[in-house]
C-alpha cells in the first residue's frame, strides 16, 4: 500500500549535536512534502515544505530538508539541535495519485538532553 | 500563516451522547478540510475529506454514520461524532486548504481532546 514511512520512531540525542530523520514515500507522480512538529501539549506546526523548485528546503528554526526523488526521500536536518527542539516531528506528503490527501508518516519522537 | 480555529478544545461526553465539534478558517476560505484522529504517541489517521458544499470522502475503515461531517460554508466544517463510546476517546484534528489543487498548504486547528466516559 502506498505509503509514508518515518525510520525512526524514537531519537534521544545531546544538544548541539546533528539531527537527521529519515522520511520516505511510495507515491508515484506529482508529491508536496511537507514536515510538522508538535511540541508537547501543542498543536502541529509547518517546518517547512517543498513543492517545487530547489529541492533543498529551508525552513524554521534552522531545520532544512532535501527532496531526492530517485530515492523518494524527503530528510529532515539541523545541524546542532537545542533542548527546545523535543517534540515529535510528522512527515507528510500530498500526492496528486493519492487524490491530494495529506498524508502522514508514524512519528518521530525526538528527545534532546542539555 | 492562516488561522485555523477549533471548538472545542477538550470536551467530556457521556457514552451514547453525540458530540459536535467545529473548525473554522478564521482568515480565509477553506475549499478543503481535512478531519484527522490522533491516539496518544501514534501519528494522524486520516478519516475524511470535504469539499464544501459536497458529501464528506471517508477513509476506509471510518464509519460514516458515527462521524458525520458537514462542511456547509467555505469557513466551517463540523465533525459529530454520534453515540459516543469510550473507544472513540481520542484527539481529532481539523486541517484546512484554501484550494482543491496540491500546491498550497493545509493550516491545522488545535486539536479537540475527546473523553467518553
Amino acid at each position: 500500500a502506498q505509503s509514508v514511512s518515518q525510520h525512526n520512531h524514537h531519537v534521544i540525542l545531546s544538544e548541539a549535536a546533528s539531527l537527521e530523520l529519515g522520511c520516505n514515500y511510495s507515491y508515484g507522480g506529482t508529491v508536496n512534502l511537507f514536515w510538522y512538529v508538535q511540541y508537547p501539549g501543542q498543536h502541529l506546526q509547518l517546518l517547512l515544505k517543498y513543492f517545487s523548485g530547489d529541492p533543498l528546503v529551508k525552513g524554521i528554526k534552522g531545520f532544512e530538508a532535501e527532496f531526492i526523488k530517485s530515492k523518494f526521500s524527503f530528510n529532515l536536518r539541523k545541524p546542532s539541535v537545542q533542548w527546545s527542539d523535543t517534540a515529535e516531528y510528522f512527515c507528510a506528503v500530498n500526492a496528486k495519485a493519492a487524490g491530494n490527501k495529506l498524508t502522514f508518516g508514524g512519528g518521530t519522537r525526538v528527545l534532546v538532553k542539555p | 500563516g492562516a488561522v485555523v480555529s477549533q471548538h472545542p478544545s477538550r470536551v467530556i461526553c457521556k457514552s451514547g451522547t453525540s458530540v459536535k465539534i467545529e473548525c473554522r478558517s478564521l482568515d480565509f476560505q477553506a475549499t478543503t478540510m481535512f478531519w484527522y484522529r490522533q491516539f496518544p504517541k501514534q501519528s494522524l489517521m486520516l478519516m475524511a475529506t470535504s469539499n464544501e458544499g459536497s458529501k464528506a470522502t471517508y477513509e476506509q475503515g471510518v464509519e460514516k454514520d458515527k462521524f458525520l461531517i458537514n462542511h456547509a460554508s467555505l469557513t466551517l466544517s463540523t465533525l459529530t461524532v454520534t453515540s459516543a463510546h469510550p473507544e472513540d476517546s481520542s484527539f481529532y484534528i481539523c486541517s484546512a486548504r484554501a484550494f482543491q489543487g496540491q500546491n498550497t498548504e493545509a493550516f491545522f486547528g488545535q486539536g479537540t481532546r475527546l473523553t467518553v466516559v
